[in-house]
């Protein structure tokens, strides 16, 4: 199987800082990367697909990048409505893994 | 609007079944490949089934390999998850997510499925 490590695990933040969060693969992914945001008793919610594309309707503030097997999930200028957990996810391969998530949380 | 919205969840002993159901409305259901994903409580999320557009493939996560079945009815628009022989570690919230290309693009709102005596 792939395993997903994502890093951190937790991260604590001030509105309108910028964030990194971390997604590697162990093995060759091409881009079949995704990104998700999960709040408390919901969801969740696609935000990047394909290591960089943005879903519609999500905020320019939210990118994605990919570099071999790493993949990193920004957020350009953080909002109250972001702290939440994130998630990425492979779909290159079954069984289909996801990171273990990040947590954000405001400073 | 696309929606999915899951059903079935519950109590259950031990050793027992339950069949979980997800309505699909708002887009062409036949068309889609579908797959669940569950929540342990206070963890992450784990994909457990894959589901073509015809039905006719089906994958499924070790951990439920042969305890579970992932079916679905497209003139009903409705996707099935029977779970058999459940384990404690089986509790958790199941979601049901539309896959479009290689993105989970649309998920219910999952249904909890608790097991204990």
């Amino acid at each position: 199987d792939i395993q997903m490590t994502q890093s951190p695990s937790s991260l604590s933040a001030s509105v309108g800082d910028r964030i990194t969060i971390t997604c590697r693969a162990s093995q060759t992914i091409s881009t079949y990367l995704n990104w998700y945001q999960q709040k408390p008793g919901k969801a969740p919610k696609l935000l990047i697909f394909a290591a960089s594309s943005l879903q519609s309707g999500v905020p320019s503030t939210f990118s994605g990048s990919a570099s071999g097997t790493d993949f990193t999930l920004t957020i350009s200028s953080l909002q109250p409505e972001d702290f939440a957990t994130y998630y990425c996810q492979q779909t290159y391969l079954f069984p289909y893994t996801f990171g273990q998530g990040t947590k954000l949380e405001i400073k | 609007e696309v929606q999915l919205v899951e059903s079935g969840g519950g109590l259950v002993q031990p050793g027992g079944s339950l069949r979980l159901s997800c309505a699909a409305s708002g887009f062409m259901f036949s068309s889609y490949e579908m797959n669940w994903v569950r929540q342990a409580p206070g963890k992450g999320l784990e994909w457990i089934s894959y589901i073509s557009a015809s039905g006719s493939t089906v994958y499924y996560a070790d951990s439920v390999k042969g305890r579970f079945t992932f079916s679905r009815d497209n003139a009903k628009n409705s996707l099935y998850l029977h779970l058999s022989s459940l384990r404690a570690e089986d509790t958790a919230v199941y979601y049901c997510a539309r896959k479009l290309r290689a993105r989970f693009d649309y998920w219910g709102q999952g249904t909890l499925v608790t097991v204990s005596s």
